[in-house]
């Protein structure tokens, strides 16, 4: 597509339940990553992606949160027994690993987890 | 650890007011530094990438420079439209040069 594409753009999820976050990367881009901003504060690294490994998940905040990528294409978000904590802004954005320009990013899925 | 600073955190221009952002940063080898806009609601919108100390980059009435420690957006006569907050971030050099750390922005508001 023309642009990063994630959804839902919204999600209001119970204590406890689980939810899954969408991001359909830029066509042809093999790098993909996922950032989650917070109310007052910068955007954090969660994991990065390339292909379909990630060789860098060290942002992932517990063992509740997980990620996949398939067909080094759409990647799925997981985040196990949401907790109040987990509300935050989630981006995901993606480019052409080799070149060293800025990412694209997408819209984010604003989670609130009550 | 990477570390990037913005400031301020808010500011309030007039309509034609010329002023400048704050990003000052401390990295172990600086492989870029990134302005990135972003309005409510959307995500970050990329500005400018800038290599190296003395190099500028302009765009409409946007300036960005780079010191060793330091980079300053510069807004010239600044318009609503302007308004936003504007995010900083690096990119180090080594394993991890696919990773941006971000300050935590300033949000710019510019009345008419």
């Amino acid at each position: 597509g023309a642009g990063v594409s994630q959804s839902p753009s919204n999600k209001v999820t119970e204590k406890g339940k689980d939810v899954e976050l969408r991001c359909d990367p830029i066509s042809g881009h093999t790098a993909l990553y996922w950032y989650r901003q917070s109310l007052g504060q910068g955007l954090e690294f969660l994991i990065y992606f390339q292909g379909n490994s990630a060789p860098d998940k060290s942002g992932l905040p517990s063992d509740r949160f997980s990620a996949e990528r398939t067909g080094g294409s759409v990647s799925t978000l997981t985040i196990q027994r949401t907790q109040q904590e987990d509300s935050a802004v989630y981006l995901c954005a993606s480019n052409a690993a080799r070149k060293l320009y800025g990412y694209t990013f997408g819209s984010g899925t604003r989670l609130t987890v009550v | 650890e990477d570390q990037v600073t913005q400031s301020p955190e808010a500011l309030r221009l007039q309509e034609g007011e010329s002023s400048s952002l704050n990003c000052s940063y401390t990295v172990s080898g600086l492989r870029g530094l990134f302005w990135y806009r972003q309005d409510p609601g959307k995500g970050p919108e990329f500005l400018f990438t800038l290599y190296s100390a003395g190099e500028e980059k302009e765009k409409e009435r946007l300036k960005a420079t780079l010191t060793k420690k330091e980079s300053f957006l510069h807004i010239t006569a600044p318009k609503p439209e302007d308004s936003a907050t504007y995010l900083c971030a690096v990119q180090a050099q080594g394993g991890s040069n696919y990773k941006l750390t971000f300050g935590k922005g300033t949000l710019l508001t510019v009345n008419p």
